[in-house]
């Protein structure tokens, strides 16, 4: 069975703060596929990134970065000089090959103040 | 291009009413998914279809939940009767493809049951 793992419910920086958002999952295939999404307050989900199993390259896109460790089963996002607009609740999610379901973790509340 | 688009929006209706959520995915997608995200339960999968055909329906609660797909073009969530649990952000999301590539969701319909 597939889980994921954000145990970080809230987090409050201020403005320019690097801020790191943690993402433990498990899995027992071999190829999956890993996911990030902002909620910002006014609801809809928006897709980050996608990362699969194979790929543990990081990432980089602006602000935004991603660390893929299979090592540790983590994929922790990283957002360097946060900004006010950066406030949402961020999920971590997890789609295994063999599956159809994306298994989202229960997000964390990142509240960046100026 | 146009993502997902759901209706309504938001809705609040009494307890015992029939309530119809409508889903237009994104065009050529194959899959369409329906997801509630609650504050005790975060975001769980209700159904998923494949090309028109629910594939996985294990999510939905109970028999007052049905959903249907006529075509690639639209998907319905009912509830009928309605009860005040049942008040939660319902999203459909899409996607193109075989399981691991991203799924997109709309911008979510609120619900409120009273």
């Amino acid at each position: 069975a597939q889980k994921v793992t954000q145990a970080q419910t809230e987090i409050s920086v201020v403005e320019k703060e690097d801020v790191t958002l943690d993402c433990v999952y498990e899995t027992r295939d071999t190829t999956y596929y890993l996911f990030w999404y902002k909620q910002p307050p006014s609801g809809e989900l928006v897709f980050l990134i996608r990362r699969n199993s194979f790929d543990e390259q990081n990432e980089i896109s602006g602000r935004y970065s991603w660390n893929f460790q299979k090592s540790t089963s983590s994929f922790n996002f990283t957002i360097t000089a946060s900004q006010v607009v950066d406030s949402a609740v961020y999920f971590c999610a997890l789609s295994e090959a063999g599956g159809n379901m994306l298994t989202f973790g229960g997000g964390t509340r990142l509240m960046v103040k100026p | 291009d146009a993502g997902v688009i759901q209706s309504p929006r938001h809705e609040v209706t009494e307890m015992g009413q029939e309530v119809t959520l409508r889903c237009k995915p994104i065009s050529g997608h194959n899959s369409l998914f329906w997801y509630r995200q609650t504050m005790m339960r975060g975001l769980e999968l209700l159904i998923y279809f494949n090309n028109n055909v629910p594939i996985d329906d294990s999510g939905m609660p109970e028999d007052r939940f049905s959903a249907k797909m006529p075509n690639a073009s639209f998907s319905t969530l009912k509830i009928q009767p309605s009860e005040p649990r049942d008040s939660a952000v319902y999203f459909c999301a899409s996607r193109r493809g075989q399981h691991g590539n991203t799924i997109y969701f709309g911008e979510g319909s609120w619900l409120t049951v009273v």
